[in-house]
């Protein structure tokens, strides 16, 4: 089972809308990671948010953190057909350099 | 600065070659990754280097994968005898490796090993 899961494989919004990736996880971790991956590409990080922190803002992204439900939430909003990625949640567990990640969610952003 | 580099960006092998495959890290960075992604099981941990010393191998199959880091500008996974299980896309990482927590991965675009 993963270390880190996000909730949905799937979502598809309309360009402008707001639409939030969620994922829950499941041991102590030092931070909690947002990438993006687009086709062909390698994933590519959108925000750390350490485990001391509850919310991280990167323009129109923003990442929270839960760390007593051992949940995290990542919200775009204004989005664009470039936001069109698989987005993965990553953690690395407390003491371990190991960054794990989630088996992601396809997100759709149609004209 | 031009990222992670890494070739081939697709390989195709008959079943039982070898393959190699490359990754030079972004400068400077001291910690090199290699995962492995497919559909089925998603991204995948295969080894870590950290100043081009093996640190963990604990995701690579025991039989058949290597990996090497022999100079701070280059690594390798070579894969014996391959199989078509082993098709999938091949990712390098680096990170600066501060001895942070938490460190940034930044990732290449992959090789796409194709096993016939």
């Amino acid at each position: 089972s993963q270390l880190a899961e996000e909730n949905s494989w799937a979502l598809s919004v309309h360009e402008g809308e707001s639409v939030t990736v969620n994922c829950s996880y499941k041991t102590s971790i030092t931070a909690l990671q947002w990438y993006r991956q687009k086709s062909g590409k390698g994933p590519a990080q959108l925000i750390l948010i350490r485990s001391n922190e509850r919310e991280k803002r990167n323009g129109r992204l923003r990442a929270t953190l839960d760390t007593s439900s051992q949940s995290s939430s990542l919200s775009i909003t204004a989005t664009r057909c470039e936001d069109t990625a698989v987005y993965f949640c990553a953690t690395d567990a407390s003491g371990s350099w190991q960054l794990i990640f989630g088996s992601g969610t396809q997100l759709t952003v149609m004209p | 600065n031009a990222g992670v580099i890494q070739t081939p960006r697709h390989k195709v092998t008959g079943k039982g070659q070898e393959a190699t495959l490359w990754c030079e890290p972004i400068s400077g960075h001291s910690a090199v990754f290699w995962y492995r992604q497919t559909i089925v099981q998603g991204l995948e941990f295969l080894t870590y280097f950290r100043n081009q010393a093996p640190i963990d191998d604990s995701g690579m199959p025991k039989e058949r994968f290597s990996a090497q880091m022999p100079n701070q500008s280059h690594s390798t996974l070579k894969i014996q005898s391959t199989q078509p299980q082993d098709s999938a896309v091949y990712l390098c990482a680096s990170s600066l490796d501060q001895g942070a927590s938490a460190e940034t991965l930044y990732f290449g675009s992959g090789t796409r090993l194709t096993v016939l």
